[in-house]
């Protein structure tokens, strides 16, 4: 089956652009996070939704971060008035259920490069 | 807060064994994953253990021990295309995974 797709694969903003990154979680997954990975680092946690409830946006840098998820499936990430230190890859990932040993399973990522 | 400390590269020749050793600090523990990333690919999952000791899966052992702190995802019969990034993650009680920086695997022929 299809796995987490993410959308587009490669953006590159002029510094105080806004940008908007797709991810399509698996189908039926209720949950879903968003990761920020910095070159030569692991994923960072930002945010998670249960179904279309965020539930903890703890990870979201600053305020200029905004994600959404209107109906329980596809999740946008809006980046407002990108900076250069925004530059990232943004990892989207998914799970069926949220109990003790659910896995997580992730997109290919946006790589977001802001000049 | 969460502190995962693994090697940041590791090189070993094609048929060897490699062990990839993980010690996390964390205020809370749910389980401790470890999930493989090729470059510019997604990172997909491995294993996963929540008790002590031995998981073993294919060609891919995990190990932990809570007690210390401590977790080690063993590749055997190495080939050239586990190449890659290995990414150790403990889960806080309830959801959020906390990686570790990765550990570079290059095999050599």
């Amino acid at each position: 089956g299809a796995g987490v797709s993410q959308s587009p694969r490669y953006k590159v903003a002029k510094r105080g652009q806004d940008v908007a990154l797709r991810c399509d979680p698996i189908s039926g997954h209720v949950s879903l996070f968003w990761y920020q990975q910095a070159l030569g680092q692991g994923p960072e946690f930002l945010t998670y939704f249960q179904n279309e409830a965020q539930l903890d946006k703890s990870g979201l840098p600053s305020d200029r971060f905004f994600a959404e998820r209107p109906e329980g499936s596809v999740s946008t990430l809006k980046i407002q008035r990108t900076q250069q230190e925004d530059s990232a890859v943004y990892l989207c990932a998914s799970s069926l259920i949220l109990v003790f040993a659910d896995t997580q399973y992730f997109g290919p990522g946006t790589r977001l490069t802001v000049l | 807060g969460q502190n995962i400390d693994q090697p940041t590269e590791m090189t070993a020749t094609e048929g060897a064994i490699v062990q990839i050793n993980c010690t996390y600090q964390t205020s809370g523990f749910n389980g401790l994953f470890w999930y493989q990333q090729h470059a510019g690919e997604a990172p997909t999952f491995l294993s996963y253990n929540v008790l002590d000791g031995l998981e073993e899966k294919g060609r891919f052992s995990s190990f932990l021990s809570r007690s210390k702190g401590y977790s080690y995802l063993l590749l055997k019969e190495l080939q050239m295309k586990d190449s890659a990034s290995y990414l150790c993650a403990v889960r806080s009680p309830g959801y959020k995974l906390s990686f570790g920086a990765g550990t570079t695997v290059t095999v050599r022929a």
